[in-house]
This record gives C-alpha cells, structure tokens and sequence, in this order.
C-alpha cells in the first residue's frame, strides 16, 4: 500500500460525459501527479500540482483539467469523453515540486479504470 | 520515438534463470528510476539512481546507472514467478524539474 487513494477504482461512463477522479495523496506529500496509461501509449504524464499550484503540464488534452484544494487532495476532470479516453488514470504524490531536477520518488495510487462506451 | 527506449519489449524466461532489461536515451538524465507495475495495479518504486557508473542491489535485482547517465540495465539473478509483471524506468531531466519520461516498459513472464 502506496498511502495514495485514489476513487472511483472502475468508471463506465459514455461519450460526451464528464467525469471528476479523485486522489488524495500520502500523508506529509505536497506534489500530486497525474498520468494515463493506455495499451498503446503507455504511461504518458498530464499535469503536476504543488501545494496548491500548477507545476507541470504535460500532453493533457484542453477537455481535461485538473485542480489540487487546500487539503491536498487533487481531482481530474475529463469532459466531452471520447472512447479514445478509455483508459488508466494514476495519480502519484511526492514531497517536494522537484525543481532543478532533484528527483523525488513518486508513489502512486491504484488507479481508475475508465471505460468510455 | 520515445525519449527512453527500453528492451526487449516483451521477456519470456523459466524460472530460475537471468534477464537483464535495458533502458536507453541520448539524454542526461539526473536521476532514474526503476517501477514495477501488475496487471490492475499502479506502478511500484524499486529503486532510484542518482549519480553516473551508481549500481545498487535489492536482493536479486541489480540496478546500474550508465556513466554518462543516458542509460539503466535491472538485472534479475535466479528469476522467480513472483518477478512477474512489468518493469518500467522513468527519467528525470534537469530542465524539466520533476517531470518524469516513462520508458515504454517490459514485459517480464516467469514460468514455473
């Protein structure tokens, strides 16, 4: 057990939906990442949050967006879901932001599922 | 193409053998790591690398960081079907602070 949680674990939802993944990282964690892994694109990183505040993007689609609240707690927002968007959604937390490339180890949580039909 | 190539993609060994993973780029990297991810579970730190020619042992496993930090190998002595699953290594670039790349990943099947 990482420490990071992370619900719904399944989500069967169809096009056009939107969808809210909520994680809520490892107790004294102030950075929060989230990543999608599909079959054929492996894990690919979205978007990072420091202590409140956006960090990092990575190849995060504009109908995704992401906020992290006062309590650390982060969620994902998937809108106008397409079946493309069918897959794993991990968030990961560490202590630090990583600037200068300091590389703090990342654990991650058990994922969603997400089935789009 | 991917900024960290691993292979083989795919690793299909018997039980009590060796195997050796690769994980390759023509980047700097200032610190590797190396996860293990099972099927409908989220990845799972083994180990970080930090400084260039650095090998660290977890029991069977090895873990060496290149010396010009632009490659990893995880080698596995004496596998067992408990190593099943798939390994993953994940750089960090200075410039891109803590922003991890994601090699593509192996395969590794241990047959009893």
């Amino acid at each position: 057990d990482s420490g990071v949680t992370q619900t719904p674990k399944h989500l069967i939802t169809a096009t056009g939906q939107r969808v809210t993944l909520r994680c809520s990282p490892r107790s004294g964690d102030l950075s929060v990442y989230w990543y999608q892994q599909s079959l054929d694109q492996g894990l690919q990183f979205l978007i990072q949050y420091y202590n409140g505040e956006e960090r990092a993007k990575g190849n995060i689609l504009e109908r995704f967006s992401a906020q992290q609240f006062p309590d650390l707690h982060s969620e994902l927002n998937l809108s106008s879901l397409e079946l493309g968007d069918s897959a794993l959604y991990f968030c990961a937390s560490s202590v630090g932001s990583g600037g200068q490339g300091i590389a703090y180890e990342q654990y991650f949580g058990p994922g969603t599922r997400l089935t789009v039909t | 193409t991917q900024l960290l190539e691993q292979s083989p993609q795919f690793l299909s060994i018997q039980e009590g053998e060796n195997l050796t993973v690769y994980c390759n780029s023509s980047s700097v990297f200032s610190s590797l790591q190396w996860y293990r991810q099972e099927p409908g579970e989220g990845p799972v730190l083994l180990v970080t690398v930090v400084t260039g020619g650095e090998v660290k042992k977890l029991k069977r496993l090895t873990f060496q960081f290149g010396d010009a930090r632009k490659d990893s190998s995880l080698h596995i002595t004496a596998a067992q079907p408990g190593d099943t699953g798939l390994y993953l290594c994940a750089g960090a670039l200075k410039a891109a602070g803590n922003k991890l790349t994601f090699g593509g990943g192996t395969r590794v099947l241990v047959k009893p």
